[in-house]
């Protein structure tokens, strides 16, 4: 069946280092991909999306590329800052909607 | 101002009481979602519904329900609370396309006692 794998359930890492929190998901059907963030007593917010094999996409600072070759939508950062301390979901889209279990993204000084 | 809203925000409870929940969303989307959020942070799908079609989770338990009145309200009744309900629960909407991103309301703590 659909689902999607976040490996990392917590990632803490120092301010100024690379950010990458790993999704990979197994689906027969379309692909749609999402990145979602929920700080701290917030409600989750959509990041980036992308349906399209292999182009990088990119917002406030974050990118991920699509690689349907091996199912994966990684989330990366060149250098992480202190407000992205988070919980960052990855999310498929098709007829129906599979969420990650959630990786906690802390960042420390 | 175009979003999702919940009430209550916090609510307090003993087991086998009834509570509801409301949700309403004005950004003119077609389909509406509850989500339980546990303590570790797991985001549950318990039900997603548009004007046409209700879709359980069949891991939710009997004693949840979802109320629509319209497409831009659904509600959730739990009939008699367990403990094991103390949870965050986020509501959603977005229109019913693939690549349509959804938007979630602040949602509401359940605590039972």
């Amino acid at each position: 069946g659909d689902s999607v794998t976040q490996t990392e359930g917590l990632v803490t890492l120092t301010e100024g280092l690379p950010v990458m929190l790993n999704c990979t998901y197994q689906t027969a059907y379309s692909t749609f991909l999402f990145w979602y963030v929920q700080h701290l007593n917030e409600a989750p917010k959509l990041l980036l999306k992308s349906s399209t094999d292999n182009k990088r996409t990119e917002h406030q600072g974050f990118h991920a590329t699509l690689h349907k070759s091996s199912s994966s939508f990684h989330l990366q950062k060149s250098s992480a800052q202190l407000s992205d301390s988070a919980l960052y979901y990855c999310a498929l889209n098709n007829n129906r909607i599979f969420f990650g279990d959630g990786t906690q993204l802390v960042v420390k000084p | 101002e175009t979003a999702v809203f919940q009430t209550p925000n916090y609510h307090v409870t003993q087991v086998g009481n009834e509570v509801s929940f409301n949700c309403k969303q004005t950004l003119g989307h077609d389909t509406m979602y509850w989500y339980k959020q546990d303590s570790k942070k797991l985001l549950k799908i318990m039900f997603s519904y548009n004007n046409k079609q209700l879709i359980v989770n069949e891991t939710v338990p009997r004693r949840f329900s979802p109320q629509s009145s319209d497409k831009a309200h659904l509600n959730l009744r739990i009939k008699s609370v367990e403990p094991e309900d103390s949870a965050v629960y986020l509501c959603a909407s977005r229109l019913q396309y693939n690549y349509a991103e959804q938007f979630f309301g602040p949602g509401t703590r359940l605590t039972v006692l």
